[in-house]
């Protein structure tokens, strides 16, 4: 079954608002990816996180990676219409590192 | 400019008449890998290869066949398509480090009739 985990499937924003998505898994992982998907896209990959408790930022978005390596957030603040699409979490076993396992996605729909 | 093609792009078949997926990269990754896209589940890697000739399962390899003969492609095989197997594959690529960004084609959509 899917081991990595993400909530929520689905989220309606007002634009200027903030959200944040959450990514679990059963195991610890090696490292968590982000990545975007555009309606009609492919993923596009948005950072990576490798170290227990890591935080990175790109512009409005905030990346963290819990202590135990076990869970991971996406936290976007001020959402823009740009901000439409599906974000994915996609976790790296510690004992597979050629295996990624994704989230089913968080659905963003951004309310203008 | 680095990319990764998928051919085709749109496939429409029928139960059993065996089909290639190809896939290209221009960027010399070691790593390549496949995945399906199904509503609710995510992406879920078919098959990985970390090197040519070198090549894995994933999670859901049933029904699947890749090689890896080139470094610059990866094709996927379905020997006798299913219907079950409608749906949206993705190739990916990254250099195989630790560490890297991973590059997806544009995606084929499959429907097995």
């Amino acid at each position: 079954g899917q081991q990595v985990m993400q909530i929520p499937q689905y989220q309606h924003v007002q634009e200027g608002e903030d959200f944040t998505t959450y990514c679990n898994s059963s195991t610890t992982l090696s490292n968590i990816q982000w990545y975007k998907q555009r309606p009609g896209g492919h993923p596009v990959f948005l950072i990576q996180l490798v170290k227990s408790g890591e935080v990175k930022k790109q512009k409005r978005l905030t990346f963290q990676f819990g202590e135990a390596k076990k869970n991971s957030s996406l936290h976007i603040t001020a959402t823009q219409t740009t901000d439409v699409g599906t974000y994915f979490c996609a976790g790296r076993m510690v004992d597979s590192w050629g295996k990624l396992q994704f989230g089913a996605g968080t659905q963003v729909v951004v309310t203008p | 400019e680095a990319q990764v093609t998928q051919n085709p792009r749109y496939l429409i078949t029928v139960t059993g008449k065996k089909l290639t997926v190809t896939c290209s990269q221009n960027m010399n990754h070691e790593y390549m890998s496949w995945y399906r896209q199904d509503p609710g589940l995510g992406l879920r890697q078919i098959y990985y290869s970390m090197n040519v000739e070198v090549t894995d399962k994933g999670d859901v390899p049933e029904g699947y066949k890749v090689s890896r003969k080139e470094k610059r492609n990866f094709p996927l095989i379905l020997e006798s398509p299913s219907p079950n197997q409608t749906s949206l594959y993705f190739c990916a690529s990254r250099t195989g480090t630790f560490t890297d960004t991973q590059y997806f084609g544009p995606g084929t959509r499959l429907t097995v009739l």
